[in-house]
């Protein structure tokens, strides 16, 4: 059990820019969660995957967003044509959540990837 | 819909002197409570939960935190602090039939001092 994996750590981009990030969660984790946290502030929910099912999205989530986790193992976050309002720590963390038993509430969270948009 | 209020953004203690981080939840139904610590460019570790049963959670690096329904806090505490212990503490609110969606507190910056 390696953890929760982000990739990249750290990324530059011009506004107007796409980017994308990966998340590789716990691999017997059936959830998925993508977080954004700006500076001086906590973690903001952004969206979240049971399997390969995107279930629910917040309302931060703009149309310049989406979000996959194609084969219900690691995920991406695409942005689209970047503004400077989207520099931030992109958090993804993953958790089990068995169906009809007891849940555990406790996630595991990834290093994040810093995106600064310049 | 829940939320977290954490009093003071920042707490500075001297080494070896208690630590207390203020959390109040605000939930219509009952509540599951969380501390979080994140260390700079680092993802949150989770330091504690309250999920049910006992009201005193005792967590790891010696943190301990009390659910306090009548209060509706979840205040953090450690009875001696250690430089290792700067970073920023995030409380978090989640409740059942939320799909264990986080709301977050602004987080308090412990400083440690000698």
């Amino acid at each position: 059990d390696t953890g929760v994996s982000q990739n990249p750590r750290h990324k530059i981009t011009k506004r107007g820019q796409n980017v994308t990030f990966r998340c590789d969660p716990i691999s017997e984790h059936n959830r998925l969660y993508w977080y954004r946290q700006t500076l001086g502030q906590g973690p903001e929910f952004l969206t979240y995957f049971q399997n390969e099912a995107q279930l629910e999205k917040s309302r931060l989530l703009s149309d310049r967003f989406s979000a996959e986790r194609p084969k219900g193992s690691f995920s991406t976050l695409e942005i689209q044509r970047t503004e400077q309002g989207d520099s931030a720590m992109y958090l993804c963390a993953s958790s089990f959540n068995p169906r009809g038993g007891r849940r555990d509430y406790g996630y595991t969270f990834g290093s994040g990837t810093r995106l600064t948009v310049v | 819909a829940q939320s977290v209020t954490q009093l003071g953004s920042h707490v500075s203690v001297s080494e070896g002197a208690l630590v207390l981080l203020r959390c109040n939840y605000s939930s219509s139904v009952p509540p599951y409570l969380f501390w979080y610590v994140q260390y700079p460019n680092q993802g949150l570790q989770l330091l504690l939960k309250y999920t049910t049963g006992a009201t005193l959670v005792k967590g790891i690096n010696g943190f301990e935190a009390e659910f306090k329904k009548s209060e509706t806090s979840f205040h953090l505490t450690k009875p001696s602090a250690h430089m290792s212990d700067a970073a920023e503490y995030f409380c978090a609110v989640t409740i059942t039939g939320t799909a264990s969606k986080l709301t977050f507190g602004t987080g308090t910056r412990l400083q440690v001092t000698l």
